[in-house]
């Protein structure tokens, strides 16, 4: 069965620290795979995704992931966290044609 | 939360009732879903829809019926057969299913009475 996880249900870092939140995948094919935030009570805001090429996937509001096929992983980053970073995060995965898996969400509290 | 649009914002069900949660979108995609999400478990798929006047169950199909009579909406009704509908409900669209991104709406909050 297709799955995505989020090893971490809560990731805590300081203001203008580095973030990571990770996210595992057992997808299969050449999954193409997704980062997406939620704000309290709104929809999901999508970040970034990764369909193929580069490792490094540049997004939204300056955050970035790194696919690693042979760890199975796309773990999402930020150099320098702010406070408005807080909510929760969601990575997907999409097997070529099928509709996507959700991992379980992270949520992130950037702490001033 | 781009070009969909949910409605209501808050949605309260007595016992025995059927509700319908409103769901546009004008982002001319073709492949529109609905999700639940309840805390700590993500979201799952209740239905799915890649072209009008067709529809297929996701994961969690029971209690629940849709339509797509139109490319732009596509309602989701939860029937009293839910018992516990309780839950943050999400609608997404994409250009076809599968590898492209999902643009989500703002949600739907069902609460029972």
């Amino acid at each position: 069965a297709q799955s995505v996880a989020q090893p971490e249900d809560q990731v805590n870092v300081a203001e203008g620290n580095p973030l990571t939140v990770k996210c595992t995948y057992s997808v299969s094919g050449n999954p193409y795979l997704f980062w997406y935030v939620q704000y309290p009570n709104r929809g999901l805001q999508f970040l970034l995704k990764y369909i193929t090429g580069d490792n490094l996937v540049k997004g939204s509001y300056g955050f970035e992931a790194e696919f690693n096929k042979s760890q199975t992983s796309f773990h999402l980053k930020k150099p320098s966290a702010l406070v408005s970073d807080s909510a929760l995060y969601f990575c997907a995965g999409a097997p070529p044609g099928q509709n996507f898996v959700f991992g379980p969400g992270t949520r992130l509290s950037v702490l001033p | 939360d781009g070009g969909i649009t949910q409605s209501p914002k808050y949605l309260f069900r007595k016992e025995g009732q059927n509700v319908t949660l409103s769901c546009e979108q004008n982002l001319n995609h073709d492949a529109m879903y609905w999700y639940r999400q309840d805390p700590g478990q993500g979201l799952r798929l209740i239905y799915y829809s890649q072209i009008v006047n067709d529809f297929q169950k996701g994961d969690i199909a029971e209690g629940y019926s849709v339509s797509r009579e139109k490319k732009e909406s596509f309602p989701l009704t939860v029937t009293s057969a839910q018992k516990n509908p309780t839950a943050f409900y999400l609608c997404a669209s994409n250009d076809r299913r599968g590898s492209e991104t999902q643009y989500f709406g703002p949600g739907t909050r069902l609460l029972v009475l």
